[in-house]
């Protein structure tokens, strides 16, 4: 089955810095690649995702990078605010409407 | 769009007690849900994958006699926890999608403790 890893574990940046999260997948199948938010004792929140189709997308602040050949992906956090700080999980999709597989997560604190 | 509602939210029993956990999916029809479960300060596990008419499908080490789940309509999942042990404290989440590789939508979470 699918194994991701993702690093660093916690990462603290201050605040206007800007914050990268990595993960590797191992199932080369893998095609959907979604980034979760998630607050203490809250529900993950979707925040952006890639397809194996496409390099990099870019939604205002946030963007993540895919190398499929590598089989890694990143999230980047430009200018980073306080609210930005939670738990951040990356997943990974073996084929379409597939289970999804998280990563460890990584706990971003944004320091004033 | 796309709501993911469970319930309840919180909930307290006793050791060898049963209790049951509603996943709903208010605005969209979800032949397939997804059951998790959160320890504190670790990862989403994926329990169970529970499909509409048919026998949910389990991941390795998952009780199925113990988490029982049943997906009798195209909004509705529910998850069972039978003869809840401390053990068994967690926060367990559903999530759907409302179409074909569309992205996943996870309800509030259930924060069930035993004591």
């Amino acid at each position: 089955g699918e194994n991701v890893e993702q690093h660093p574990s916690t990462l603290s940046v201050q605040e206007g810095d800007s914050a990268v999260i990595k993960c590797t997948y191992s199932d080369s199948a893998s095609n959907y690649f979604p980034w979760y938010k998630q607050e203490l004792g809250k529900r993950p929140q979707l925040i952006i995702d890639i397809r194996s189709n496409v390099g990099e997308k870019k939604d205002q602040r946030i963007a993540v990078t895919l190398n499929k050949t590598a089989k890694h992906f990143s999230l980047h956090i430009t200018e980073t605010q306080p609210e930005d700080s939670a738990v951040y999980f990356c997943a990974a999709s073996s084929r379409p409407a597939s289970k999804l597989t998280f990563g460890t997560g990584t706990r971003l604190q944004v320091t004033l | 769009g796309a709501v993911v509602s469970q319930h309840p939210s919180r909930v307290i029993c006793k050791s060898g007690t049963s209790v049951k956990i509603e996943c709903r999916s208010l605005d969209f029809q979800a032949t397939t849900m997804f059951w998790y479960r959160q320890f504190p300060k670790q990862s989403l596990m994926l329990m169970a994958t529970s499909n509409e008419g048919s026998k949910a499908t389990y991941e390795q080490g998952v009780e199925k006699d113990k988490f029982l789940i049943n997906h009798a309509s195209l909004t509705l999942s529910t998850l069972t926890v039978t003869s809840a042990h401390p053990e068994d404290s967690s926060f367990y989440i559903c999530s759907a999608r409302w179409q074909y590789n569309s992205p996943l939508h996870f309800g509030n979470g259930t924060r069930l403790t035993v004591t």
